[in-house]
């Protein structure tokens, strides 16, 4: 099975400043199609997830552009430019390539 | 946006069986089909299986194959998950979410089960 390990685990943040989250997977994340289903995910707290990057670095219907999604292979990396309160929560990569696993999750909070 | 809404919350014993639902607002060609998710309050997401809504396949990982079971009811635009022989560890939250291929982009709200003696 592939294990995806991300870092930091915790992430405190002042607002308005950058975040950068990491992500790796045990195995190359390139389809056959030649696609990589890499994923980001947002949890707030109370709230069901929300996927806010596809395919490393396409961001969703509504997300901010302050969020973008960069990599290849087996390493992948999630910016924030500047925090907001609302980005409080916990976010997880995932992969979509071989079935589906999850990180660990990362928990983003305000200094 | 594709809406997915499940049912309520559970309370069943150790060994008992539990099948919840998630009814999607519609199906679009762009659907490839519904994964399960689960979460133990407090911790990750755990993947619990996945089903085709163009054909039936499923694929359950080896952690709950044998004792999870999902259907698809296309003329209700319902999924369904069964989990048998239930034990404290599978107390969490489920959620159903819309794969568009490689990727969910749609969640349900999740479903509480509870398992207790």
């Amino acid at each position: 099975d592939i294990v995806m390990t991300q870092s930091p685990l915790s992430l405190p943040v002042t607002l308005g400043q950058a975040a950068s989250i990491s992500c790796r997977s045990s195995e190359s994340l390139v389809h056959s199609d030649g696609n990589t289903y890499l994923n980001w995910l947002q949890q707030r707290p109370g709230q069901s997830p929300r996927r806010l990057i596809y395919k490393v670095s396409n961001r969703d219907s509504g997300v901010p552009d302050r969020f973008s999604g960069s990599g290849s292979g087996t390493e992948f990396t999630l910016k924030i430019s500047r925090v907001e309160a609302e980005d409080v929560g916990v976010y997880y990569c995932m992969q979509g390539t071989h079935w589906r696993t999850f990180g660990q999750g990362t928990k983003l909070e305000i200094k | 946006q594709v809406q997915l809404v499940q049912s309520g919350a559970e309370v069943k014993k150790p060994g008992a069986s539990v099948k919840v639902s998630c009814k999607a607002s519609s199906l679009p060609s762009n659907t490839h089909g519904i994964s399960w998710v689960r979460q133990v309050p407090g911790q990750g997401l755990e993947w619990m299986g996945w089903i085709s809504t163009r054909n039936g396949n499923t694929i359950y990982p080896h952690k709950v194959q044998g004792r999870v079971t999902m259907t698809t009811d296309t003329s209700t635009t319902t999924a369904y998950m069964e989990l048998r022989s239930l034990r404290s560890e599978d107390t969490a939250l489920y959620y159903c979410a819309r794969d568009t291929g490689g990727g969910e982009d749609s969640w349900g709200q999740g479903t509480l089960v509870t398992v207790s003696s």
